[in-house]
């Protein structure tokens, strides 16, 4: 079954770099899906962050793309996120998620699928 | 535009039908994914494509779309039911776009 986890640092200071990682268990992560970094401020909705597949191909978030980079490492079988120059605007549950993809002549459409639990990240000093 | 619209919040009497909307340009070309959060968990899918629910999520939760709008339908609203619920959908680009989700309050 598959499995995502992330894990890092729960307090980052103001300007200092937010980082993360995913660690996938019970599948390849070079499989051909993409994997993706989702947001949640407290107490507000979702944010996608960007993805990235196993080749290193990458798809950020206009908003965020200056202050973003998602990497992966294939032989630990995980994937990252860093986040640049934070503020308390990047406080938040950052979660790492599949992306599923369908495309044929009539339908498109993607979904992410399964989420990590999640991780609380703290922006203060 | 890249946006996706949902009505903040919804409540149903239990054991009764709700309908949820969200609305985006986007939506005449993708289709839309529902998310379902319940509070300190993580999103999960309950609709994705034309009206796909993956195992686990019972048959009286289904999906549509006509033009602009996708709707997710809960036909005899359960007390689990209560969450909120997002819409997600993308653009021609690749970026992924979430609406700012609607709670749903089981009476």
């Amino acid at each position: 079954q598959l499995q995502l986890q992330e894990s890092g640092p729960g307090l980052v200071k103001p300007s200092e770099t937010l980082s993360l990682i995913c660690a996938v268990s019970g599948a390849s992560i070079t499989t051909s899906y993409y994997w993706a970094w989702i947001r949640q401020p407290p107490g507000k909705g979702l944010e996608w962050i960007g993805s990235i597949y196993h080749s290193g191909s990458t798809y950020y978030s206009p908003s965020l793309k200056s202050r973003v980079t998602i990497s992966v490492d294939t032989p630990k079988n995980q994937f990252s996120l860093k986040v640049y120059s934070v503020t308390a605007a990047d406080s938040a549950v950052y979660y790492c998620a599949r992306r599923s993809h369908f495309h044929n002549s009539s339908d498109y459409y993607d979904w992410f699928d399964p989420w990590g639990p999640g991780a609380l990240v703290s922006v203060s000093s | 535009s890249s946006e996706l619209t949902q009505d903040p919040a919804v409540s149903v009497a239990l054991g009764q039908t709700v309908r949820i909307t969200c609305r985006g340009d986007n939506l005449k070309k993708y289709y839309a994914t529902w998310y379902q959060q319940k509070p300190g968990q993580a999103p999960i899918v309950v609709i994705y494509g034309r009206d796909t629910r993956p195992s686990g999520i019972p048959d009286r939760i289904s999906g549509s779309t006509s033009g602009t709008t996708a709707s997710l339908t809960i036909i005899g609203t359960q007390a689990e039911d209560e969450a909120e619920y997002y819409c997600s959908s993308r653009d021609s680009s690749g970026n992924h776009l979430f609406a700012a989700g609607t709670k749903v309050t089981v009476l």
